[in-house]
């Protein structure tokens, strides 16, 4: 069975500063997708990024970049020049072909100013 | 982006009663949707996966007696709880992936915070 594992419950970061949020899965799977999405209090889901496990690039959208790799089904979110609206739930998902997406735990950011 | 839309936002209902939650895609077709459970500071659990024009496949632990699903058209499913208890309070969440496009994004809806008395 696929599941997603996040270390870490809660981070916090100075504004401006970067930080890593970790992730990793379990699949026997050789495609697939991984995403992190962001929640923040309002409760609306949203896609920060988008990773496809057939490419070697690591994904990256403005302050926020991944480090994929594959072979230690690692798939952690760098968060540069942490800004106040940062601060939110992070879920890292898995998605196979099925559609289904599978999250892990969860990690609380909380950016201070 | 794709809009999903999820109606009502909140709702409170008495113990024994039962709950509809709607949940639409406003500019695409959706040919799959899926129903989440969260509990307070918890993740998102799939609960099932609601297909157009069939039925709906649930995850282990889910009863479907429990947790009514229809895909009646390609923009809307419902989820409805039926026979409401206390357990079953907590915020509900659908997703939804455009057909016609591959791009393995699903769009979320806002959520519905249910609370039963």
């Amino acid at each position: 069975a696929q599941t997603v594992t996040q270390s870490q419950p809660e981070m916090s970061v100075q504004e401006a500063e970067t930080v890593t949020l970790s992730c990793t899965y379990d699949t026997s799977e050789s495609d697939y997708y991984l995403f992190w999405y962001k929640q923040p209090p309002s409760r609306q889901m949203i896609l920060v990024i988008r990773q496809e496990a057939y490419k070697q690039q690591n994904a990256t959208e403005n302050r926020f970049s991944v480090n994929f790799q594959k072979a230690a089904k690692s798939f952690s979110l760098k968060i540069s020049d942490s800004q106040l609206g940062d601060a939110a739930m992070y879920f890292c998902a898995y998605r196979v072909n099925t559609d289904k997406l599978i999250f892990g735990t969860g990690t609380r950011l909380q950016v201070f100013p | 982006g794709a809009v999903v839309s999820q109606h009502p936002s909140w709702v409170i209902c008495k113990s024994g009663t039962s709950v509809k939650i709607e949940c639409r895609s406003l500019d695409f077709q959706a040919t799959t949707m899926f129903w989440y459970r969260q509990f307070p500071k918890q993740s998102l659990m799939l609960m099932a996966t609601s297909n157009e024009g069939s039925k709906a496949t649930y995850e282990q632990g889910v009863e479907k007696d429990k947790f009514l699903i229809n895909h009646a058209s390609l923009t809307l499913s419902t989820l409805t709880v039926t026979s409401a208890h206390p357990e079953d309070s907590s915020f509900y969440i659908c997703s939804a992936r455009d057909g016609l496009v591959n791009t393995g994004e699903l769009f979320f809806g806002e959520g519905s915070r249910l609370t039963v008395l």
